[in-house]
């Protein structure tokens, strides 16, 4: 499976700031999702990571919330965007290839505090 | 939208005691997936079933996929410490290109 290297693995960020989320594989992925893990919580898609072109958001998730890129198949950012405590979760970077049979593995995850 | 629960949603047993989920989904699925998230992890990988019925083991871990491709249960035989965590599947619908992950079932094991 790939390797997956997420940063910042952890982090307390002030109200109204962002914080960008950096996802690094070591080998071409074709599918690159973000998750987000309130606390206590199942795993809810945030957005569909697609490369070169705009994200697709879930129900719930905007752009503007939730900026995304994906330059290359390789790197994807999520940013979360003039945060408030309730964005406090473990947010997830997942990729999978159909080479894998679409089997999908995760970073180690990302923990966001707002205080 | 699609769903996809999971029952119980707590289990405490005893060591040596049998631990079963369920997981159920309001869509059929192409195929699903079974994670498990230790305390202060992340999700890691346990198996994928694609067929219709399938049945999967790996050592104590028992893995199944419904007839119908809706539903999925894994059991775990003489549950041991090392199995606490949380158990979530994850179904694939084809064309959505995405994994809806379930509420998830969280084992405690006791001593």
């Amino acid at each position: 499976s790939a390797v997956i290297s997420q940063k910042p693995s952890r982090d307390i960020c002030q109200r109204g700031t962002s914080l960008t989320i950096q996802c690094q594989v070591d080998s071409q992925v074709t599918m690159m999702f973000w998750y987000r893990q309130q606390p206590g919580q199942s795993l809810t898609l945030i957005a569909t990571a697609n490369q070169g072109s705009e994200a697709t958001y879930e129900s719930g998730f905007v752009i503007d919330k939730f900026p995304i890129s994906r330059p290359n198949l390789t790197f994807s950012t999520l940013t979360v965007s003039n945060m408030s405590p309730e964005d406090s979760s473990i947010y997830l970077c997942s990729v999978g290839t159909r080479e894998s049979g679409n089997t999908i593995y995760f970073g180690e995850g990302s923990w966001l505090t707002v205080v | 939208g699609q769903q996809v629960m999971q029952i119980p949603q707590y289990q405490h047993v005893q060591e040596g005691e049998d631990f079963t989920t369920y997981c159920n989904s309001s869509t059929t699925l192409s195929n699903i997936q079974w994670y498990k998230q230790r305390p202060g992890g992340h999700p890691v990988f346990l198996i994928q079933l694609v067929k219709s019925g399938e049945v999967k083991k790996q050592k104590r871990l028992t893995f199944q996929f419904g007839e119908a491709k809706k539903n999925s249960s894994l059991h775990i035989t003489a549950t041991q410490t090392t199995d606490v965590g949380t158990y979530f599947c994850a179904g694939y619908t084809s064309g959505t290109y995405k994994y809806i992950f379930g509420t998830g079932t969280r084992l405690k094991v006791l001593a």
